[in-house]
């Protein structure tokens, strides 16, 4: 089955102690990116991916970093978290056919609480 | 740059009404257009687009038509079940295609009771 899957699902932790979140595709899409989601906000982009070692900023890309050594797996690490990254997280893919980008697949999210 | 502003939430319906979530945007050149849908405790599930102006996208009985003259995109569904209760999300998608990000509105949640 296709899929985007992230883990955790729900995590919480404490000011300043380091995490990753995980995602991973199986559909060797090249595209793949960070999403998110705040009440009032919708969905805001953190970092995206063109492709193997390939990374560029998104829209709210401070306190976050990412790294893509392999084609299926985009980690979103938290340095230092705060509790302004307590939100919901979005991880999506994609690829190019055919000359035209088709449809971002989104993972099922996981909820961030940082105290 | 580019932005879409859909209707606060939530809208609440009785089964079988008539349903309207309003959705413009503002793009230069030619966005895609897209309407996300998310079940409670899900990811967001795509539910229709639409590539170039006057393109209707339809699915699961949810329709919208992508129209430049008004920037809009609204969707509309003729009678909601209770299990469209949910989070719908307008986005658009820049014409750049090296440029994949989606620019999502803040959301409307629907509330359908029976």
């Amino acid at each position: 089955e296709a899929q985007v899957t992230q883990n955790p699902r729900y995590l919480i932790t404490v000011t300043g102690k380091k995490l990753t979140v995980t995602c991973s595709q199986n559909m060797n899409h090249e595209y793949m990116s960070w999403y998110r989601q705040d009440p009032g906000l919708g969905l805001r982009q953190i970092y995206y991916s063109m492709n193997v070692e390939v990374t560029d900023k998104g829209d709210v890309p401070e306190g976050y970093k990412v790294s893509r050594k392999e084609k299926r797996n985009f980690p979103l690490i938290l340095e230092s978290p705060s509790p302004n990254q307590t939100s919901l997280y979005f991880c999506a893919s994609t690829e190019k056919a055919g000359g035209a980008w088709n449809e971002q697949f989104f993972g099922p999210g996981t909820r961030l609480t940082v105290l | 740059g580019d932005s879409v502003t859909q209707m606060e939430g939530p809208v609440t319906l009785s089964e079988e009404a008539f349903l309207t979530i309003n959705c413009t945007y503002t793009a230069t050149g030619y966005p895609s257009l897209f309407w996300y849908v998310q079940y409670p405790g899900e990811g967001l599930q795509l539910l229709l687009k639409a590539t170039k102006a006057d393109d209707k996208g339809s699915n699961k009985g949810f329709e919208a038509t992508y129209r430049k003259e008004t920037t809009s995109f609204h969707l509309e569904k003729g009678s909601v079940q209770v299990s469209d209760s949910a989070v719908y999300f307008c986005a658009l998608r820049s014409t750049n295609t090296g440029f994949q990000k989606l620019v999502f509105g803040t959301g409307t949640r629907l509330l359908v009771s029976p």
